[in-house]
């Protein structure tokens, strides 16, 4: 099965602008979708096709892709921004498996 | 206002079973695909199964032949029935609703907030 490569931590300093990567395979296939977890919370879809934001995520949340790497951009991260954050995508092989990210936590200074 | 609610965890001995459920509310659950995703202690998220609108069933090789997903749409519900538990089971089971479009792709836009599964003697 396919697997989804992320940093396993990064550091922004408040107001200031983080990307967050994840690399696979399935990527050439299927858009990343992006999930904030914040400890002992669900998480919760902060970006998905494209660059899509569901109704409620701030507008400094954006996606990007290009090849095998999915991207998510925090414009001017903000102190509630500090999270663990999680790129998901279907799997290539063909077989409707799913597969998540190995997880970025996102500090906040 | 969309939901869901899971429940059923609790301690199993290895070699158990345990019987998850998720109950949805606020949509209609029939119309869509469902999954469940777990977390141990610490650890990063797991994708466990998906069913979907025809009972379609999907899973990884780490739960094959052991965990059963289903759904019951007469009650707007999700099970995972989950056999010859291991320690490694061990985690925070989430039911999730997945959306999806030819132009935004695949998704899990509703998530439950989690029922947790202990495998110990």
């Amino acid at each position: 099965s396919s697997e989804l490569t992320q940093d396993p931590a990064v550091s922004v300093a408040l107001g200031q602008t983080v990307r967050i990567t994840c690399q696979g395979d399935s990527l050439r296939s299927y858009y990343a979708s992006w999930y904030q977890q914040k400890p002992g919370q669900a998480p919760v879809l902060v970006i998905y096709g494209k660059n899509n934001r569901p109704s409620g995520i701030p507008d400094r949340f954006s996606g990007s892709s290009s090849g095998n790497t999915a991207s998510l951009t925090i414009t001017g991260a903000q102190a509630e921004d500090e999270a663990d954050y999680y790129c998901n995508s279907r799997d290539s092989s063909g077989n409707h498996l799913y597969v998540f990210g190995t997880g970025t936590k996102v500090t906040v200074l | 206002e969309v939901q869901l609610v899971e429940s059923g965890g609790g301690l199993v001995q290895p070699g158990g079973s345990l019987r998850l459920s998720c109950a949805a509310s606020g949509f209609t659950f029939s119309s869509y695909d469902m999954h469940w995703v777990r977390q141990a202690t610490g650890k990063g998220l797991e994708w466990v199964s998906a069913i979907g609108t025809a009972g379609d069933t999907y899973y990884p090789g780490s739960v094959k032949g052991r965990f059963t997903i289903s759904r019951e749409n007469a009650k707007n519900s999700l099970y995972l029935q989950m056999n010859s538990l291991r320690a490694g089971d061990t985690a925070v089971y989430y039911c999730a609703r997945e959306e999806y479009s030819s132009l935004r792709g695949y998704y899990m836009d509703v998530w439950g907030k989690g029922t947790t599964v202990t495998v110990s003697s």
